[in-house]
């Protein structure tokens, strides 16, 4: 099956700071999704970006479906946005099982 | 528009005992999946069913895990019986339609088996 490999494992920041997370796919997929899961458990949906570049707020997104990787960039990181993010997709050929990555845990402190 | 609802939110069982976890989708949703998420890992799709059937349930220990979604709309996933390693959170999702959809994520229910 794909695999989804997400980098960095562990990321800690400063409040105020900027980061990008990276997610590597070892086929093509058609559907990426990333999320935050927040200390409660709870994934969050932040893009849907099968490819292109996607803003909402201080996240943005761009994906690279000929290239098989996605990043997230966090701009001007806040303390609630603590937690761990998930990229997520399915194989090309394989309808909507999303297959997740290891997740990057990213603390930010004050 | 209500999200995924699931429940219970907790849930502690000794081992051998059964245990039955509920999700109702978004309004709509055609499409729910299950999925294992064992700490400190992503979540894994056990089962996925595109209105009352199943489309893969590839992932799914059948000898111990069940799950049904008889009128379509919400599902039960059912563990009987519990082994330690089954501790873990199950999550429910749904999207709107089968194919490379945007899936939504309910609140999980976290498990523990002693």
């Amino acid at each position: 099956g794909i695999q989804v490999e997400q980098s960095p494992p562990d990321l800690i920041l400063q409040e105020g700071a900027n980061s990008t997370l990276r997610c590597n796919f070892s086929d093509s997929v058609n559907n990426l999704q990333w999320f935050h899961q927040n200390p409660w458990g709870q994934l969050i949906n932040l893009f849907y970006i099968p490819s292109g570049t996607k803003q909402n707020g201080r996240l943005s997104a761009t994906t690279v479906a000929t290239e098989r990787y996605s990043l997230l960039y966090i701009s001007s990181s806040q303390t609630t946005d603590s937690g761990v993010y998930f990229c997520a997709g399915p194989p090309g050929n394989a309808g909507n099982m999303l297959t997740f990555g290891g997740g990057t845990r990213l603390m930010v402190k004050p | 528009e209500a999200g995924v609802a699931q429940s219970p939110r907790y849930k502690i069982i000794e081992k051998r005992q059964s245990v039955a976890f509920w999700c109702n989708p978004i309004s709509g949703h055609a499409t729910l999946y299950w999925y294992q998420q064992i700490l400190g890992q992503g979540p894994k799709l056990l089962i996925q069913f595109q209105n009352n059937g199943v489309v893969d349930d590839s992932q799914l220990p059948k000898d111990r895990f069940s799950a049904e979604r008889l009128k379509g709309v919400d599902s039960t996933l059912k563990i009987q019986p519990a082994k330690l390693e089954d501790s873990a959170v199950y999550l429910c999702a749904s999207s709107l339609v089968l194919s490379y959809n945007e899936q939504f994520f309910g609140p999980g229910t976290r498990l523990t088996v002693l």
